[in-house]
């Protein structure tokens, strides 16, 4: 069975302390996997899309990886307004409802 | 450009009755999506249309219909409110048709948060 899991559910980070968000999947045809940004109160912002293992992608303290099991978000010297939940989700090969969200990390970075 | 609008922003409703929840966006996107978000639980896919006049049930389709009339606007019906129902709602859109587009990103609005008591 298809299926996303994201870990750990909630992470506190100090200030400029670096750490990793983990999402791990197993999906039949992995089209791509995609990372959003959910401010409370708001819809899921876009980050990145990776489409194979090996795969990186960067934007300001926010760096993604892939492998074929999983995917990590690493955040590098955070900062208070990186604090959001952060979402992963699959693409597989398979029909137009094809796309799977895992339930996200709670991320609060505290000044 | 407005990107993805949600009206209303928040609804309580009572048991049984019924309301439409709107979703209109103005970047030609012709696959528009209904997904709610319960606590603990990821997103869930309701209602999908790939076009104007073409629509498909999702993951968990009972309880709601949708219509989808123009490209810009596709409405979330719910029929007979049931607390069950209590849920955050997202309409979102992305755009079919160029090369890798099947993996282009949705743009989500800022949702519905509907009680039913």
């Amino acid at each position: 069975e298809d299926q996303v899991t994201q870990s750990p559910e909630a992470l506190r980070l100090q200030e400029g302390e670096s750490s990793s968000l983990n999402c791990s999947y197993t999906v039949s045809g992995l089209r791509g996997l995609f990372w959003y940004r959910q401010d409370p109160g708001k819809g899921p912002e876009f980050l990145f899309t990776l489409y194979s293992a090996g795969e990186e992608k960067e934007k300001e303290r926010l760096k993604a990886t892939l492998t074929k099991k999983e995917s990590f978000l690493h955040i590098t010297a955070p900062k208070p307004e990186d604090s959001a939940t952060y979402l992963c989700a699959v693409h597989r090969q398979t029909g137009a409802n094809n796309l799977f969200f895992g339930t996200g990390t709670r991320l609060t970075v505290i000044p | 450009n407005a990107g993805v609008t949600q009206t209303p922003k928040f609804r309580i409703l009572k048991i049984g009755q019924s309301m439409t929840l709107q979703c209109t966006q103005d970047m030609n996107h012709n696959y528009m999506y209904w997904y709610r978000q319960d606590p603990g639980m990821g997103l869930k896919l309701i209602y999908y249309s790939v076009g104007a006049g073409i629509t498909d049930k999702g993951e968990v389709p009972n309880g709601y219909n949708v219509s989808r009339s123009t490209t810009e606007d596709f409405p979330l019906r719910l029929e007979l409110a049931a607390p069950s129902q209590t849920s955050v709602y997202f309409c979102a859109s992305r755009p079919v048709g160029a090369f890798r587009s099947y993996n282009s990103p949705l743009h989500f609005g800022n949702g519905t948060r509907l009680t039913v008591t």
